[in-house]
Order: C-alpha cells, then sequence, then structure tokens
C-alpha cells in the first residue's frame, strides 16, 4: 500500500523556519519525481515546488512566490522527502501535502501556521 | 488568479452527466498531460485521471477525461450524492517551468 506520511508543520512566526518531512513507502520512491503543493484554508491548491529523480540529477523547480525561501530535497536512501521553508509569512499558512502528483500518489497533509 | 480556468461551480441532480472544464494554453495542456484530482471536505486529493484520460485502479467508469488542444474536461455521468466534492485539474507548465492547477469547481448534487 502506498503511503506518504507528512510531520513537521506547526505554528511559527514571520521571518521564521520550518522543515517539513515526508515519509514514503509502498512504490520505488527513488524513480519518482515527487512535489510538495499546499492549501490555505478555504483556498485552492498551489504547488510549491518539486524534486526530479536520480536520472534527472535530483534537478528541482520552484513556484515563484516561494523561490529563494524554499528548498526541497530528498534522501533516496530514506524513502524521504523534505521542504525547508525560511523567511516564513502569513501568506505561507496552508495545508502542506507531499505527492507525486503524476503517480497520483498523496500524503494527508501537515498544517503549517504562520502567526505572530 | 490560477493559470488553469475552471468554473468555480456546477451542478446537478442525481443520475445526470455533468462536466467540468479546465482551460489552458500551449505551454501546459496544449503540450503537456492533464490530471484531475478530486478532493472530498477535509481529505487530501484524489486522483481521477492520468495522463488525459486514465483512470486508476479503483475510480468508477462514471468518470471519464478529454483532452483537446489547450482545453480539457471531466465528465461525471451517473452524477451520485457522494460525488460532491472540489474537482481540480493540473498540467506542467513549460514556460513557468512548474506544475500548474485549475482554481478548482466545487460540485454540487441538487
Amino acid at each position: 500500500e502506498v503511503q506518504l506520511v507528512e510531520s513537521g508543520g506547526g505554528v511559527v512566526q514571520p521571518g521564521g523556519s520550518l522543515r517539513l518531512s515526508c515519509a514514503a513507502s509502498g512504490f520505488t520512491f527513488s524513480d519518482h519525481y515527487m512535489d510538495w503543493v499546499r492549501q490555505a484554508p478555504g483556498k485552492g491548491l498551489e504547488w510549491v515546488g518539486c524534486s526530479r529523480n536520480k536520472a534527472r540529477s535530483y534537478s528541482t523547480e520552484y513556484a515563484a512566490s516561494v523561490k529563494g525561501r524554499f528548498t526541497i530535497s530528498r534522501d533516496d536512501s530514506k524513502n524521504s522527502l523534505y521542504l525547508q521553508m525560511n523567511s516564513l509569512k502569513t501568506e505561507d499558512t496552508a495545508m502542506y501535502y507531499c505527492s507525486s502528483v503524476t503517480a497520483g500518489y498523496w500524503g494527508q497533509g501537515t498544517l503549517v501556521t504562520v502567526s505572530s | 488568479q490560477s493559470v488553469l480556468t475552471q468554473p468555480p461551480a456546477a451542478s446537478g441532480t442525481p443520475g445526470q452527466r455533468v462536466t467540468i472544464s479546465c482551460s489552458g494554453s500551449s505551454s501546459n495542456i496544449g503540450s503537456n498531460f492533464v490530471y484531475w484530482y478530486q478532493q472530498l471536505p477535509g481529505a487530501a486529493p484524489k486522483v481521477l485521471i492520468y495522463r488525459n484520460n486514465q483512470r486508476p485502479s479503483g475510480v468508477p467508469d462514471r468518470f471519464s477525461g478529454s483532452k483537446s488542444g489547450t482545453s480539457a474536461s471531466l465528465a461525471i455521468s451517473g452524477l451520485r450524492s457522494e460525488d460532491e466534492s472540489d474537482f481540480y485539474c493540473a498540467a506542467w507548465d513549460d514556460s513557468l517551468s512548474g506544475r500548474v492547477f485549475g482554481g478548482g469547481t466545487k460540485l454540487t448534487v441538487l
């Protein structure tokens, strides 16, 4: 059974940092491109960024709204995906989902609240 | 303002057929696969359609996807009350070098 389990969410002050983790199981993680997608309360889905697989040199892409502040990394030996979030803003408040969008795998999400 | 355009709302009665549109451009839908997701209240998105018109195992054949040029559609036939949820389309955008989502369509079963 495919599972993606996010962790690391919480409440942080504006300007602060947070690191999200996603533990994958049930599929060959190293073969897949992996995404982070977020959803602000009551809003639609917003793509945050992605990490390509080893064959594509683990290259990353980011949405303009987070570029320069967020960093995606992965550890295939641990079947894990990470999202380092720096210089957080109130508008970053959202549920953050780990996903392989093209494979249709989604975690249940972890909530990040940026508030003073 | 989302890169992919969906109607914010759609509705139908039980048993009816409903279609949800997703309009994009040559850099996204026009040159890449389209995916459709269903999101029930309080739940994570679930894939309904991948690669324009493919259905994962377990998704009823009442759901179908199509693509023509820079637009795509999700059709739901034999509408059921449990279909009431939000639906999103998604595609890769070559110009943005990123994935783009539609703004979502809230389906109401009357």
